[in-house]
């Protein structure tokens, strides 16, 4: 079965450090890929996606992810957090051309400190 | 531009009961997709609805039952409550790509807390 796995659970920074969350999918087909940020309080937000061409997304708010397809990752980055990215992140993927089931990891809560 | 909406926004019940949650998508999508989110965890997909027909199922039991109307709107139904049950529903919606879309991106509602007691 496909699944997705996000490497912390968990993450604390200070205020304009650099952040990476890694997100590795078990796929061996075409997919496409997502990163979407849940606020305190607020609805799940679509933050960047990954469908073809270059590997390197830019989302909104300052965010990119890389698409690196040889170690099946969608890793998303950002050079300098802000107080208000304290959320949590999930990654997730839907198959290519197969009705758009998405497929989440498990989150990530991310606690930056002023 | 109305997103997705969902009602209520809580609920509560105790085991046995039957539960009906809602979802309207956003304007111009067809497509309706329901997941489950238990606290602490990624949602996980329950169904989806396509032209008022079940096109995808998840790893859920039948207990969980969905509809969706004419005006793409749906209703997720959850039969014979049980305390695992209690979590988040969310409601996404999308515009099919049959239907001429170029991409397959969901757009979540901000979800129906259930509780069962």
């Amino acid at each position: 079965a496909q699944s997705v796995s996000q490497h912390n659970h968990h993450v604390i920074l200070s205020e304009a450090a650099s952040l990476e969350l890694g997100c590795n999918y078990s796929y061996g087909g075409t997919v496409n890929l997502f990163w979407y940020v849940q606020y305190p309080g607020q609805h799940l937000q679509l933050l960047l996606k990954y469908f073809s061409g270059d590997p390197l997304v830019k989302g909104i708010k300052g965010f990119e992810a890389e698409f690196i397809k040889s170690k099946f990752s969608f890793n998303l980055r950002k050079p300098s957090v802000q107080w208000s990215d304290t959320a949590e992140y999930f990654c997730a993927v839907s198959l290519y051309n197969q009705g758009g089931k998405l497929i989440f990891g498990q989150g990530t809560e991310l606690s930056v400190k002023p | 531009d109305a997103g997705v909406t969902q009602s209520p926004t809580h609920l509560i019940k105790t085991r046995g009961q039957q539960v009906t949650l809602r979802c309207s998508p956003k304007s111009g999508h067809d497509t309706v997709s329901w997941y489950q989110q238990a606290l602490g965890q990624g949602p996980q997909f329950i169904f989806q609805y396509y032209e008022e027909e079940e096109r995808q199922r998840g790893n859920f039991p039948d207990r969980f039952s969905g509809h969706q109307f004419p005006n793409y709107s749906s209703e997720l139904n959850v039969n014979a409550l049980l305390l695992g049950d209690s979590a988040l529903y969310l409601c996404a919606s999308s515009l099919d790509i049959l239907a001429g879309a170029a991409e397959e991106t969901q757009y979540f509602g901000p979800g129906t807390r259930l509780l069962v007691l």
